[in-house]
């Protein structure tokens, strides 16, 4: 039968197009974030983090933006890929708390050809 | 780098049997994570070592779950005894100093009759 778990939001992408995956934080103390990209059956895979200084960071085909007013952070892929298919996970910490990141549950990403 | 390690990959085991769980970090990192993930509960921080020492062990759900860090190098989790509901995928996760991004191994995928 079918199992009952987290629902996970899922976005589904056009081979080529932009993505854009957001995450919504709760703790207004929280200064560093991270996203991850899980395909299944693997673990986790650091993509881009970005520290509470900046808005805006880029990487390769990737850029993470931070809006602390509404604690707000979202993860933008450029030219989607079938190899970008997976989960994506936000991940928060204060300073304070060492070593106790917070997890999203996660976004579903489903590209299509 | 050859990341973190994780053996086995793959476990299945019958109710009130010993599980031990081994972990390989990253060397060089200081800070060992072990986390489990499920459909229900997603990502959940079990214990966190730095410098070997067990820092924070409130993620544990109890008693027969133990987790050691006998060196740099190793840890181990164990569940004793096994219980159907603590299947799931067991990951180990290792960063530099526990304040910046911690990489993650393939999972442990365990499966309790």
């Amino acid at each position: 039968g079918e199992s009952v778990g987290l629902h996970l939001p899922t976005l589904s992408v056009q081979e080529g197009d932009n993505s854009i995956i957001n995450c919504a934080y709760s703790n207004s103390a929280s200064d560093y974030f991270i996203w991850y990209k899980q395909e299944s059956g693997k673990g986790p895979q650091f993509i881009i983090d970005i520290r509470s200084n900046m808005d805006k960071r880029q990487g390769q085909r990737v850029t993470v933006l931070l809006n602390k007013t509404v604690k707000h952070l979202s993860l933008q892929i450029a030219a989607t890929q079938p190899g970008d298919s997976a989960v994506y996970f936000c991940a928060e910490i204060a300073t304070d708390s060492w070593g106790k990141f917070q997890f999203g549950a996660g976004t579903q990403v489903v590209v299509t050809p | 780098d050859a990341g973190v390690i994780q053996s086995p990959r793959h476990e299945v085991t019958e109710m009130g049997q010993e599980v031990t769980l081994r972990c390989k970090p990253i060397s060089g990192h200081n800070s060992l994570f072990w986390y489990r993930q499920t459909m229900m509960r997603g990502l959940e921080l079990l214990i966190y070592f730095n410098n070997n020492v067990p820092i924070d062990d409130s993620g544990m759900p109890e008693d027969r779950f133990s987790a050691k860090m006998p060196n740099a190098s190793f840890s181990t989790l164990k569940i004793q005894p096994s219980e159907p509901r603590d299947s799931a995928v067991y990951f180990c996760a290792s960063s530099l100093d526990g304040r910046g991004p911690q990489y993650f191994g393939p999972g442990t995928r365990l499966l309790v009759l």
